[in-house]
């Protein structure tokens, strides 16, 4: 298993452009989310998802969206990039139910310029 | 929502001395409570985790404490060594999915 993969691990881009970071994971978790990590400010949830075609709102969602067609796949889009948004990017996952281990990928690195 | 708070934000310890992180959290409905590390440039990862019905929880040199009633929770490390030198998180789910994490803390382990 190559467990929680994200793609790219680094991005720079201009105020105003867009683009998806890409996450997969190959556990048939149900669940899949999207954390941003600022220094000092722990890990705040962007979206997350309780299963394909489900996708809900967490503690910053705006400037952000996201899809869920797929088990596999949770691509996050960013539709119109700002400074505010340089951060790093974890995706997560875990499998359904109340108390289950999750699982993040390995982190994109985005600056905005 | 859930609103997870931790203390202290920097620990320096001496090899071999304990380390210990508290968190407090404001909903009383949280169930589970995990702990992560994060090594510089890596992902976190799931070190210890509790839930709401046990109020201790051990693995080697790592404990967890919970009460339920202060609604407060730790993080013990004994004998620490250079390589548990490293961000520590605590979280706390309130629903079946949302984790709620703490600030950070950054753990430095003295040689």
């Amino acid at each position: 298993n190559a467990g929680v993969t994200q793609t790219p691990k680094f991005q720079v881009l201009k105020t105003g452009q867009s683009m998806t970071l890409q996450c997969a994971q190959d556990m048939n978790h149900e669940y899949m989310s999207w954390y941003r990590q600022d220094p000092g400010m722990g890990l705040r949830l962007i979206h997350y998802s309780v299963g394909a075609g489900i996708t809900d709102q967490g503690e910053v969602p705006n400037g952000y969206n996201v899809s869920r067609s797929t088990t596999e796949d949770f691509p996050l889009r960013l539709l119109s990039a700002a400074p505010s948004q340089t951060s790093v990017y974890f995706c997560a996952s875990k499998l359904g139910g109340k108390i289950n281990e999750q699982f993040f990928g390995p982190g994109t690195r985005l600056t905005v310029l | 929502g859930e609103n997870v708070e931790q203390h202290p934000s920097t620990l320096s310890v001496q090899e071999g001395d304990s380390a210990v992180i508290k968190c407090t959290y404001s909903d009383s409905a949280s169930n589970y409570f995990p702990w992560y590390k994060q090594e510089l440039g890596k992902r976190p990862q799931l070190i210890i985790d509790i839930r709401s019905n046990v109020g201790e929880k051990k693995d080697q040199r790592i404990a967890v404490t919970l009460n339920k009633t202060a609604k407060h929770f730790s993080l013990h490390i004994t004998e620490t060594q250079p390589e548990d030198s490293a961000v520590y998180f605590c979280a706390a789910r309130w629903n079946d999915y949302k984790l709620s994490f703490g600030a950070g803390t950054t753990v430095t382990v003295r040689a």
